[in-house]
């Protein structure tokens, strides 16, 4: 029982690099989202997507894009990457209803130099 | 803003002494949530409670809401070593499907 899985699990970039982190889910939720943890803090959202085919701006989109690839598979990409996106990156899925828990992967460590 | 915010921000027990923590919160809510999160690891659900609930238990937690001071605390009685980790508060907004997440509070367990 896979749950939420992340790729890469770290990664180091140089400014300017692209990359994309990938996440995918085995539950068959509508919802997945994307948030950044940076050192002793609480997590912020970037992007999510309530359902397949629409996505939505969270608290920090700024330097993302994101891509609802199916049900399953809900990419983040940094197009042009930054010193201040490094971060921990984690992607999380939730099923439908209006009490449901967030189920989070173990997170894409990412430095940028 | 609705995001919580937990206090203490760190915490240090014995092992067998209980752990509060508090968030408290501006803005009407629909649900609060409680998540542990272990060193390197992502966060893992552990209570759900609702706005129009005051108290619910899951085994050593015990989580209470309180919505006329928009604050919530969370309880850990008799602490094991295995309870070291970061504890956060998220905020789900009435009709909606976000979480907003307080700065967590460290707890360190001593055996």
């Amino acid at each position: 029982n896979a749950g939420v899985t992340q790729t890469p699990k770290f990664q180091v970039l140089k400014t300017g690099q692209s990359m994309t982190l990938q996440c995918a889910q085995d539950m068959n939720h509508n919802s997945m989202y994307w948030y950044r943890q940076d050192p002793g803090m609480g997590l912020r959202l970037i992007y999510y997507s309530a359902s397949e085919g629409t996505t939505d701006k969270g608290e920090v989109p700024n330097g993302y894009n994101v891509s609802r690839l199916n049900k399953r598979e809900f990419s983040l990409r940094l197009e042009s990457a930054a010193p201040s996106q490094t971060s921990v990156y984690f992607c999380a899925s939730m099923g439908q209803g209006a009490y449901q828990p967030q189920h989070f992967g173990d997170g894409t460590r990412l430095s940028i130099l | 803003s609705q995001q919580g915010e937990e206090d203490p921000q760190a915490l240090s027990i014995q092992e067998g002494e209980n752990a509060t923590m508090n968030c408290s919160y501006k803005t009407s809510i629909n649900n609060l949530q409680w998540y542990r999160q272990n060193s390197g690891r992502g966060l893992v659900h552990l209570i759900l409670i609702r706005s129009n609930e005051r108290e619910k238990h899951s085994g050593r937690l015990r989580v209470t809401l309180d919505t006329s001071k928009k604050s919530s605390s969370l309880l850990i009685t008799a602490s094991r070593a295995a309870d070291t980790a970061s504890y956060f508060c998220a905020l789900v907004k009435a009709a909606g499907n976000k979480l907003t997440f307080g700065g967590g509070t460290r707890v360190l367990v001593k055996p």
